[in-house]
């Protein structure tokens, strides 16, 4: 059964870098597929904000791409997503998933942009 | 980047009624790569739906998607109680991935 789990600060200061990495347990990143994030605001849309083979290539939502980092760490069999000189607008609900049809998402983890 | 636009934005209807949400890109999306997805309030978003109209493991046959090119239909045969939610389709042929803005089935 594979699953993702998100962890990171639920708060972090305006102008800062938020910093969340993904957990993945019951298949090894190393093995192949796209590794993404995705987030929604509260009350809003989803947004995919970029994603990462398992090789390393990365691929980023062009709205994103100048503030955005994804990374992946295979011995931890984790991936990892810094985005950078946040604002009130990054506030939102971060997803990590599988593939590039999201076959298999973490549950979610509330990140907040407040002084 | 290829807009998703679906349609109608709120879908009132009673269980056991049939479900027709539609998903228009402004260019063809490449391969069908098209997927829909089911979202509750409070969950993370569960695929149902990939490559336009394969169901992935686990979902109920009443649900069923169609289209190529431009045009995509996610069809819901007969509403269950539990089906009353959010729907998402996603592009994934090209880069950047695209959301549609959500069509929520609410209890009519």
């Amino acid at each position: 059964q594979v699953q993702l789990q998100e962890s990171g600060p639920g708060l972090v200061k305006p102008s800062e870098t938020l910093s969340l990495s993904c957990t993945v347990s019951g298949y090894s990143i190393s093995s192949g597929y796209y590794w993404g994030w995705i987030r929604q605001p509260p009350g809003k849309g989803l947004e995919w904000i970029g994603s990462i083979y398992h090789s390393g290539s990365t691929y980023y939502n062009p709205s994103l791409k100048s503030r955005v980092t994804i990374s992946v760490d295979t011995s931890k069999n984790q991936f990892s997503l810094k985005l950078s000189s946040v604002t009130a607008a990054d506030t939102a609900v971060y997803y990590c998933a599988r593939s590039s049809s999201c076959d298999y998402w973490g549950q979610g983890t509330l990140v907040t942009v407040s002084s | 980047e290829i807009v998703l636009t679906q349609s109608p934005g709120t879908l009132s209807l009673s269980p056991g009624e049939r479900a027709t949400l539609s998903c228009r890109a402004s260019q063809s999306v490449t391969s069908n790569y098209l997927a829909w997805y089911q979202q509750k309030p409070g969950q993370a978003p569960r695929l149902l739906i990939y490559g336009a109209s394969s169901r992935a493991t686990g979902i109920p046959d009443r649900f069923s998607g169609s289209g190529s090119g431009t045009d995509f239909t996610l069809t819901i045969s007969r509403l269950e109680p539990e089906d009353f939610a959010v729907y998402y389709c996603q592009q994934y042929g090209s880069s950047p991935r695209t959301f549609g803005q959500g069509t929520k089935v609410e209890i009519k």
